[in-house]
């Protein structure tokens, strides 16, 4: 079964650091582009990083660019967010999803398809 | 950066078709995909492409696409289907980014 299940969510101060796995199983993780998303209490969903298969390309909102770093590990079929200098508005379930890019006669599109259950960080003093 | 807009809520009557729209300058240059998602559950992948439903979605679901709009159309809306709704795409304004709708809130009367 394609699994994919985060972890490492809890409560932290403002100014503080947290980090996020998300492990994958059921499918060949080293092929595939991943994403974090994630969704404060009773708001919409907010997408906050990509990284591609490799590692090499990396992207991030800018909410949280220069704050959050995200990175994978392959070997260990794992995803990571290292969340710095965390603020209130970062309080939000965070999910990783896998990401899908295909192409169309009209050009490439993207989706993401597999969705993890989520991790909740608060931050909060 | 690109934006997504969605109403925030729609009703429909049970068994009844209902079109949810999703807007922005991003959809001119791609597919929007959508996710369904309940109280407390993650979102699922729902329609994708041009008008593609991953496996155990029911057909009554379906998508299409005009210029800047985006829709998903629920024909014959159950009860189960009360659940928001949201659109992605990618950024198209030159930013690597990834784009979602404010999310639309289906009820099924």
């Amino acid at each position: 079964e394609v699994q994919l299940v985060e972890s490492g969510g809890g409560l932290v101060q403002p100014g503080g650091s947290l980090r996020l796995s998300c492990a994958a199983s059921g499918f060949t993780f080293s092929s595939y582009e991943m994403n974090w998303v994630r969704q404060a209490p009773g708001k919409g969903l907010e997408w906050v990083s990509y990284i591609s298969s490799s590692g090499s390309t990396i992207y991030y909102a800018d909410s949280v660019k220069g704050r959050f770093t995200i990175s994978r590990d392959n070997a260990k079929n794992s995803l990571y967010l290292q969340m710095n200098s965390l603020r209130a508005e970062d309080t939000a379930v965070y999910y990783c999803a896998r990401d899908r890019p295909a192409e169309s006669p009209n050009g490439w599109y993207y989706y993401m398809d597999v969705w993890g259950k989520g991790t909740t960080v608060t931050v909060s003093s | 950066s690109s934006e997504l807009t969605q109403d925030p809520a729609v009703s429909v009557a049970l068994g009844q078709t209902v079109r949810i729209t999703c807007q922005g300058d991003s959809l001119r240059s791609y597919y929007a995909s959508w996710y369904q998602q309940k109280p407390g559950q993650a979102p699922v992948l729902v329609i994708y492409g041009k008008n593609n439903r991953p496996s155990g979605i029911p057909d009554r679901f379906s998508g299409s696409s005009s210029g800047n709009t985006a829709s998903l159309t629920i024909t014959g809306a159950q009860a189960e289907d009360e659940a928001d709704y949201y659109c992605n795409s990618r950024d198209s304004s030159g930013n690597p980014h990834v784009v979602f709708g404010g999310g639309t809130k289906l009820t099924v009367l």
